[in-house]
């Protein structure tokens, strides 16, 4: 049984940088074709995804945000750690990280966690 | 550049059937896509992963009333014998060239 949850400060305030936690059950990191990806939705909108980390280390991120995001893995703990520099109240939004599997290049994100919302403001 | 471009909005009657569609950016019509869903308040749910031949594989407990078919650099998500929980957000998504590509998403009101 695949799960995934988010865990991360709930109010974070301007300037300051956000880390979040991704820890799964029920598969590997290590697999072929395995990866975790970050999205994120702002009140009222729509999914905007954010970066994702495959099972070689490979790590993709949007080009809007690539400047302030960094992801990174634990395989032991079966852990993904986002972080994202520079908080602004534009950034309050529910993230979620999610499954993908990569397969012969397509990737479908198949199990999500449940989401937590960050909040930022001073 | 890869974009999937969704309707913002649809309607269909209770018990019946709607098809949204997705449309993949010119050049990558042969992409395959997933079809999630979001109810009111709640996470996105994976529904079904869509080829461009038309075959899909859905999620763990995902209804029969829930199907996917393709045309070209369409992508249909039809649902039939619509019930009131069917009323949500849908989106399509996909992976290529090292991003991962959400469509702003198609509201669905059941009447």
């Amino acid at each position: 049984q695949v799960t995934l949850r988010e865990s991360g400060p709930a109010l974070v305030k301007p300037t300051q940088t956000l880390t979040l936690t991704c820890t799964f059950s029920g598969f590997s990191l290590s697999t072929s074709g395995m990866c975790v990806s970050w999205i994120r939705q702002p009140p009222g909108k729509a999914l905007e995804w954010l970066a994702l980390i495959d099972w070689d280390d490979d790590k993709y991120y949007s080009t809007s945000l690539k400047t302030r995001l960094t992801i990174s893995k634990d395989t032991s703990k079966n852990q993904v750690v986002l972080t994202m520099t520079n908080m602004d109240p534009v950034d309050t939004a529910t993230y979620y990280c999610a499954r993908m599997i990569n397969y012969y290049g397509s990737g479908s994100l198949d199990y999500w966690g449940q989401g937590t919302l960050v909040t930022v403001s001073s | 550049q890869l974009v999937l471009t969704q309707s913002p909005s649809a309607s269909a009657s209770l018990g019946a059937s709607v098809k949204l569609t997705c449309t993949l950016s010119s050049g990558h019509s042969s992409y395959a896509i997933a079809w999630h869903q979001q109810q009111p308040e709640k996470g996105p749910r994976y529904l079904m992963k869509l080829n461009s031949d038309g075959s899909h594989s859905k999620g763990d407990g995902i209804p029969d009333r829930f199907s996917g078919s393709s045309s070209g650099a369409e992508r249909y998500l039809t649902i039939s014998s619509l019930q009131s929980e069917d009323e949500a957000d849908y989106y399509c998504q996909t992976w290529g060239t090292g991003s991962l590509v959400f469509g702003g998403g198609t509201k669905l009101t059941v009447l």
